[in-house]
């Protein structure tokens, strides 16, 4: 695709809630982050993959959280149990290669957690 | 662990200023350095990428220069206009592959 596709553009969940985040990178681009980006702050590493590996997923904040990339190329992020502190913007990004070129952004699920 | 910090957090200027956004980061053993624009519940726009071998890179007013021995960044706005109000935030690429963010200058150009 022309961009980096996310859907849904908001959710609005009930706490306890599981939620799917689903990412479309640009066509060909093997690198895929997903960050997530509370009010007024930069965003925040939750996990990266190179094709279907996550080669790191330090940043993913307890085993709630989970993420696939199942043919290397959409991917999902999936909260279960959810609590009202996951409410953020989840964004997803991605890039050609390992460490190659600019990181290209998608416009972000909203997630609501009431 | 690497931190980056932008100042100011926010800035407001008249319409066709030059100014200058500051971005810092502890650890200098960095890939690369990117700016990025973000208009208010959007994505990020990617403005500029430096290389840790380069010193700057230009794309029409802008201009962001990197000096990675001090761990400092700057990006140089040219001729302000209130099309360019958003947040800009500035990230490091270290060998874990994952971009660390500061948490963004808001700018405001006041016609």
């Amino acid at each position: 695709g022309a961009g980096v596709s996310q859907t849904p553009s908001n959710k609005v969940t009930e706490k306890g809630k599981y939620v799917e985040l689903r990412c479309d990178p640009i066509s060909g681009h093997t690198a895929l982050y997903w960050y997530r980006q509370s009010l007024g702050q930069g965003p925040e590493f939750l996990i990266y993959f190179q094709g279907t590996g996550a080669a790191d997923d330090s940043g993913l904040p307890n085993d709630r959280f989970f993420a696939v990339r199942p043919e290397g190329s959409v991917s999902t992020l999936k909260i279960q149990r959810t609590e009202r502190g996951d409410s953020a913007v989840y964004l997803c990004a991605s890039r050609p290669g390992h460490n190659t070129g600019e990181l290209f952004f998608g416009e972000g699920s909203r997630l609501t957690v009431l | 662990k690497q931190e980056v910090t932008q100042i100011p957090a926010a800035l407001s200027v008249p319409e066709g200023e030059n100014l200058v956004l500051n971005c810092s980061f502890t650890d200098s053993a960095i890939y690369n350095l990117q700016w990025f624009r973000q208009d208010p519940g959007k994505g990020l726009t990617s403005l500029l990428l430096i290389q840790s071998s380069q010193r700057e890179q230009t794309s029409g007013r802008l201009n962001a220069s990197l000096d990675k021995s001090s761990g400092r960044s700057t990006l140089y706005i040219a001729a302000s206009q209130p099309g360019d109000s958003a947040t800009y935030l500035c990230a490091v690429v270290q060998g874990a592959q994952k971009l660390v963010f500061g948490q963004g200058t808001r700018l405001t150009i006041n016609p």
